[in-house]
């Protein structure tokens, strides 16, 4: 079944605590991406990535970091956590935009992050 | 950068009414505009789109339509029913360069039919 994965689905933890949330897709994606939900604020991107060892900044990235070592594994690490960062995140995945100049993103089931 | 406003936030409908959301853009390079619907608990998911070079597009009961002198875009839904209960993200994306391609999402809008 083509999807995207993420994991934990659900975490709670403690500010400056290290913690890496895991994003997979098994359809051979080029673009992977995270964004962040918060009530009222949309979705909001944190980084992108346009294929393996390629990543930018979306529009909200103080605070984490990525890294893209395979095409199907895209994780966002947040190094010293803290509770502005506290929300419900989303990776998503689609082809290359620069073969079409448009993709349908396929998100993950999101996670749940709390920091106290 | 870019930036897309949505509205309404909230809007109630009684079933087999028509509601329409509007977004704005602030890039006209923008080509490309999803609408993305996320039920409660849910991923958001694709349910239309339309690129710049098109001003409407229909799939049964929905349709979106692109103004890009004015720079918004609209999804209708007609003859709604309660399962459209939803959020619902418009979306605009640009193609720039070959290091950059963004999708910025409006704010959303939680539709409501009542029964």
């Amino acid at each position: 079944e083509a999807q995207v994965t993420q994991n934990p689905r659900y975490l709670i933890t403690v500010t400056g605590k290290k913690l890496t949330v895991t994003c997979s897709q098994n359809m051979n994606h080029e673009y992977m991406s995270w964004y962040r939900q918060d009530p009222g604020l949309g979705l909001r991107q944190i980084y992108y990535s346009m294929n393996v060892e390629v990543t930018d900044k979306g529009d909200v990235p103080e605070g984490y970091k990525v890294s893209r070592k395979e095409k199907r594994n895209f994780p966002l690490i947040l190094e010293s956590p803290s509770p502005n960062q506290t929300s419900l995140y989303f990776c998503a995945s689609s082809f290359s935009p620069w073969l079409a100049g448009y993709n349908e993103q396929f998100f993950g089931p999101g996670t749940r992050l709390t920091v106290l | 950068g870019e930036n897309v406003e949505q509205h309404p936030s909230t809007l109630s409908v009684q079933e087999g009414d028509s509601a329409v959301i509007k977004c704005t853009y602030s890039d006209s390079a923008s080509n490309y505009f999803p609408w993305y619907k996320q039920e409660l608990g849910k991923r958001p998911q694709l349910i239309i789109d339309i690129r710049s070079n098109v001003g409407e597009k229909k799939d049964q009961r929905i349709a979106v339509t692109l103004n890009k002198t004015a720079k918004h875009f609209s999804l209708h839904i007609t003859e709604t029913q309660p399962e459209d209960s939803a959020v619902y993200f418009c979306a605009a994306s640009s193609v720039l360069g070959d290091s950059s391609y963004k999708l910025i999402f409006g704010s959303g809008t939680r539709l409501l039919v009542r029964p």
